[in-house]
């Protein structure tokens, strides 16, 4: 009965090839989120969508590619993957979009490029 | 821009009460949050505070919140070896999205 559920836990790739990281929540949440916290535990926002429709876009480069086939999940693609995307990539939800609503975050998804 | 700094370590001795500190920038933040982050696991929320309140307490956590200064604090009492984490103090500005500090990484001695 997670709340918030990521896949995979961990992965590991080389240079240059596409994956992707998948997210799904149960708690009824319009809003959904991928942030990315670096080597330093830096925390920083990526994405968000808002009843699939994107809302939030940060500065992130086009091989980063979110995709949200209902409200309920939220998935991030990822083309030709580089060294400094070894991150762990968190995806997060909350009821509504407006910033003020509690974010529930799923385990975290370790991703080491090779 | 909005900013939100942390003070990146502290050490405590178990029984002894800790305080996380965290400053940021947006005046019009209306909620400001403390997130815990236990080694190789997710980000649980702790608490949060409401721009219009100076305190809150929940059980061995207490929130101080001086927005003139836009200085947040949180004091855990009696602090124990579980409490051992990164804290992340968190605002919710004017731009819909939550600004992460860096990270306080509290290390309880036994």
């Amino acid at each position: 009965d997670t709340a918030v559920s990521q896949t995979p836990k961990y992965l590991v790739t080389q240079m240059g090839n596409d994956k992707s990281i998948k997210c799904e929540q149960n708690l009824g949440h319009d809003t959904m989120y991928w942030y990315k916290q670096d080597s330093k535990k830096f925390l920083k926002i990526m994405f968000s969508y808002n009843n699939k429709e994107l809302i939030i876009n940060e500065t992130v480069p086009n091989r980063f590619s979110p995709k949200s086939p209902d409200k309920a999940h939220l998935n991030l693609h990822i083309n030709s993957l580089e060294l400094g995307d070894s991150a762990v990539y968190f995806c997060a939800s909350s009821q509504q979009s407006s910033g003020r609503e509690t974010q529930y975050f799923g385990p975290g998804t370790r991703l080491l490029v090779l | 821009g909005e900013d939100v700094e942390q003070s990146l370590f502290l050490s405590v001795r178990e029984g002894d009460s800790s305080v996380i500190n965290c400053t940021y920038t947006d005046s019009s933040s209306t909620y400001l949050y403390w997130y815990k982050q236990e080694p190789g696991a997710g980000l649980q929320l702790l608490t949060y505070i409401f721009s219009n309140m100076d305190m809150k307490q929940d059980q061995r956590l207490t929130v101080l919140l001086n927005k003139k200064d836009k200085h947040l604090s949180l004091r855990i009492a009696d602090t124990q070896t579980g409490d051992s984490a990164i804290y992340f103090c968190a605002e919710s500005g004017s731009s819909y999205k939550l600004i992460f500090g860096s990270g306080t990484r509290l290390l309880v001695r036994p």
